[in-house]
């Protein structure tokens, strides 16, 4: 059964500061794994998709890279600003799955003044 | 990207009673959709694939009889809680796939949620 796992539960960080989330999976026969961004009381927000052939992606101050080998994602957030404070969600696409989402446990970040 | 909506987006309703919460795809046809239930400080976890013209498939643990899941349309589908009880109050998220989107990265598309608060 497929186990995802996200460290730290909960980060705290000052303005500007770059940080590193992460993400790891038992189970390495993934077809893709996802980074979703969730607010308090809200839905998610997708962030990234990487797909288990690359090795990362970037949108804008966000960069996730994936070693399905290791099992290993990490969520790389630049220069982080109050408004990225959230619970961030890594989940895994398992092959053959019936396209069904295993999430991890988050991690829920504060970016302060 | 695709949109999915949730109606509605929060509901309070007394223990016993039923409540219907509905997920639509706005701009695509979609044959699968997923419905997730968080519970508060807790990660999402699946409670059922929902397949169109077909009986839902449940994960391990989650009553078919009290969750009722109907996807008579490629753009909709519902999840009817019955006979609530305030161990069901919940956010539940649904999800669903774009069949005729980007064939390579499967990627879901999640509506906004609905919060149950069961008295």
């Amino acid at each position: 059964k497929q186990e995802v796992t996200q460290i730290p539960a909960a980060l705290s960080v000052p303005e500007g500061e770059n940080l590193v989330l992460n993400c790891s999976f038992t189970d390495s026969a993934i077809y893709n794994l996802q980074w979703f961004r969730q607010d308090p009381g809200k839905g998610l927000t997708s962030l990234l998709l990487i797909q288990s052939s690359q090795r990362e992606q970037t949108s804008g101050r966000l960069n996730a890279s994936l070693d399905k080998s290791s099992g290993r994602s990490t969520l790389y957030i630049a220069a982080s600003q109050p408004g990225d404070s959230a619970t961030y969600l890594c989940a895994v696409d398992i092959t053959g799955g019936g396209n069904k989402l295993t999430f991890g446990t988050g991690t829920q970040l504060k970016v302060e003044l | 990207g695709a949109v999915v909506s949730q109606h509605p987006s929060w509901v309070i309703c007394k223990s016993g009673t039923s409540v219907k919460i509905e997920c639509r795809s706005l701009d695509f046809q979609a044959t699968t959709m997923f419905w997730y239930r968080q519970f508060p400080k807790q990660s999402l976890m699946l409670m059922a694939t929902s397949n169109e013209g077909s009986k839902a498939t449940y994960e391990q643990g989650v009553e078919k009889d009290k969750f009722l899941i109907n996807h008579a349309s490629l753009t909709l589908s519902t999840l009817t809680v019955t006979s609530a009880h305030p161990e069901d109050s919940s956010f539940y998220i649904c999800s669903a796939r774009d069949p005729a989107g980007d064939m390579v990265s499967n990627e879901q598309f999640f509506g906004p949620g609905t919060r149950l608060t069961v008295l």
